[in-house]
């Protein structure tokens, strides 16, 4: 069974500060790697996403890290804030698009203001 | 641009009685589509998945089944709800090329 793990499963940072989530996966066939952001009562949204070929992905506030050598990737939230709570999910997706996109089992995230 | 719909959005249903809950996606053609369920605080567990019409796999067994009877159509079906169907109800498109799943805004269904 292929697997992406995801830690930590959740995530206090105060308000300004930097969340950093981590995912490994285990198949070399994935190669597109996005993040959702889950709120409350809503579905997943896709937050940000990297392709193995780039080493860091940045969109605002939002960094992505990859390592490919190690088959690892990260979400770094900086100046972090309460609007930021949300439940986060890695996922890797192989190019086949008939091929499932494996995810995390998510990271419950909460900002102190 | 491309949309996905999902109704109901909240559903109490008595334990039971059936389920249809339908999905439909707009302006693209050939979508993979997804049934994915997600317990109260957990995470995204896939129940079916759909690569055409009339093509179902299912993930997990269970009191659920699935049909595709157009190319941009979805429907969740029960014909006994039980107790642990409770759960947020999510469905999902993926078209060809890079690109991850777009999700729906889920159903909440409670079984009472």
């Amino acid at each position: 069974q292929q697997q992406v793990k995801q830690s930590p499963q959740s995530l206090i940072v105060q308000k300004g500060g930097i969340s950093i989530i981590n995912c490994a996966y285990e198949n070399t066939a994935f190669d597109y790697f996005p993040w959702y952001q889950q709120f409350p009562g809503k579905g997943p949204a896709l937050l940000i996403a990297i392709r193995p070929d780039v080493s860091e992905k940045k969109e605002g506030r939002f960094t992505i890290s990859f390592n490919k050598s190690a088959k690892q990737f990260s979400l770094h939230i900086m100046d972090s804030q309460p609007g930021d709570s949300a439940t986060y999910f890695c996922a890797a997706a192989p190019m086949n698009r008939d091929d499932k996109i494996i995810f995390g089992k998510g990271t419950r995230l909460h900002i102190l203001p | 641009s491309q949309t996905i719909h999902q109704w109901p959005a909240t559903l109490v249903q008595p334990v039971g009685s059936p389920l249809s809950l339908e999905c439909t996606v707009e302006g693209t053609s050939n979508p993979n589509l997804y049934w994915y369920r997600q317990a109260a605080g957990r995470g995204l567990q896939l129940l079916f998945y759909s690569v055409g019409i009339g093509q179902i796999s299912s993930e997990v067994p269970q009191n659920l089944s699935a049909s595709r009877p157009q190319d941009r159509q979805f429907i969740l079906s029960s014909k006994k709800l039980l107790l642990s169907d409770s759960g947020f109800y999510l469905c999902a498109w993926r078209s060809g090329g890079y690109g991850g799943y777009t999700f729906g805004s889920g159903t909440r269904l409670t079984v009472v």
